[in-house]
């Protein structure tokens, strides 16, 4: 039973370019979330989908990102022309029924836009 | 801001020793906690759990306390190892649809 997978781990983009991060939840796992991370700082909670539902988003920003889970293939997390301050570790995570259950995290997409 | 916070950034022990790290909560209607350990280029990790309805819950040379009436949380890890040495987050299911997580914690295990 394969944990939770993200690719890929390392993503390098010039200022201006698309990043996709894909993941791949657990399986049995209908509940996704993704978390941003920051050297040296926490995790902060950008976005939690279902199945073809956008749950919470409460922590994306306005503008450049976007998330979706398809009914068929894995959750996509997408930042469009990014900018420098972009640069940080997205984790995505998975859990069988939402937050009152214990999360299990992917290894992670590096993001470096230089 | 953060509801959930850590009081000591760095912590340091002596390879043997116990650690214990310490969290605080602000949301009293959080029901569920967990503590996660995140190693250098790696995803947190799940190291135990507590539901409110305990105050303690014990592990694999890990012990988890939960106090209620002052909204803190603690991890101790006993006979800490090399291998322990890492960054600690406690979490909770505070408001919203998400865990919330702390600020973390690192522990640096002295051979």
């Amino acid at each position: 039973n394969a944990g939770v997978m993200q690719n890929p781990r390392h993503l390098v983009r010039r200022r201006g370019q698309e990043a996709r991060l894909r993941c791949s939840p657990m399986k049995g796992h209908s509940h996704v979330y993704w978390y941003r991370q920051l050297p040296e700082e926490g995790l902060k909670f950008m976005v939690y989908l279902q199945k073809e539902n956008i749950i919470d988003e409460s922590g994306m920003p306005k503008e450049r990102f976007s998330a979706e889970f398809p009914k068929e293939g894995p959750s996509i997390l997408r930042i469009q022309q990014v900018v420098r301050g972009d640069s940080a570790a997205y984790f995505c995570a998975s859990s069988p029924m939402g937050r009152d259950y214990g999360y299990t995290f992917g290894s992670g997409t590096r993001l470096t836009v230089v | 801001g953060e509801s959930v916070g850590l009081h000591l950034p760095t912590l340091s022990v002596q390879e043997g020793d116990n650690s214990i790290i310490n969290c605080a909560y602000s949301n009293s209607a959080s029901d569920y906690f967990i503590w996660y350990k995140q190693e250098s280029g790696k995803g947190p990790q799940f190291i135990i759990d507590i539901r409110s309805n305990m105050d303690k819950r014990q592990g694999q040379r890990v012990t988890v306390l939960l106090n209620k009436t002052v909204k803190h949380l603690s991890l101790q890890i006993a006979a800490t190892q090399p291998g322990d040495s890492a960054v600690y987050f406690c979490a909770e299911n505070g408001a919203g649809n998400m865990l919330t997580f702390g600020g973390g914690t690192r522990l640096m295990v002295k051979p």
